[in-house]
């Protein structure tokens, strides 16, 4: 089964800051990455996804990931944190075989903005 | 394209009852997964339904059923409700076989008391 890390629960930027929020995979086989985010109260907004060869993925929000197999990581990047990007975030995975449907979730990254 | 809509929003039941939450998937999408949000467990895939079949499915008791219907609508069951049945219950949906984005409704919070 897939599994998805995601260090640092909480992250706290100012505001202006570059935001940085880690997930690595864990698979032989490259899968399908995903970036979600969860406002209170709501449910998971996709942010971006990485489905091909091109690694660099840019979402929506000014946020983008790379993939990096060597290293087997998807982390989020935002060069400037704005207040409205205060939420928890979610690395996702999924199989590109059997298990297709069925997204293996990091236990999320909660993202506090500062003035 | 409305999104992805669940009834109730939220729901509060006693120990020992059942209940049936409700999800309507994206226009055209046929696949409809499943999960629960706990603080402790985090987001727990249920299962997934293709074409009105069972595809996958996660390691939760036999109490917790789903299905789907012609329409793609898809609904789930929990019977005789236990304190840590609990949570956020998330409906997804996606377009095809062969596609892997999911797209989430906003969410049934079920209370057990």
């Amino acid at each position: 089964a897939q599994s998805v890390t995601q260090l640092g629960s909480h992250v706290s930027v100012s505001e202006g800051a570059l935001v940085l929020l880690r997930c690595n995979y864990s698979s032989s086989v490259p899968p399908y990455l995903f970036w979600y985010v969860q406002y209170p109260n709501q449910g998971l907004q996709l942010l971006l996804k990485y489905t091909s060869a091109a690694t660099l993925v840019k979402g929506i929000n000014g946020f983008e990931a790379e993939f990096k197999k060597s290293e087997t990581s998807f982390h989020l990047t935002k060069p400037s944190a704005h207040m409205s990007d205060a939420a928890e975030y979610f690395c996702a995975v999924t199989d590109r075989g059997s298990t297709l449907g069925r997204l293996y979730f990091g236990r999320g990254t909660q993202l506090t903005v500062w003035p | 394209k409305a999104g992805v809509t669940q009834t109730p929003r939220y729901l509060i039941k006693t120990r020992g009852q059942q209940v049936t939450l409700s999800c309507s998937p994206i226009s055209g999408h046929r696949s409809v997964s499943w999960y629960q949000q706990t603080p402790g467990q985090g987001l727990q895939f249920l299962f997934e339904y293709f074409s009105e079949t069972q595809r996958n499915k996660g390691n939760f008791p036999g109490r917790f059923s789903g299905r789907q219907f012609s329409n793609s609508r898809s609904e789930m069951n929990v019977s005789t409700l236990e304190l840590g049945d609990s949570a956020l219950y998330l409906c997804a949906s996606s377009s095809s076989g062969s596609s892997y984005e999911q797209y989430f409704g906003p969410g049934t919070r079920l209370t057990v008391t």
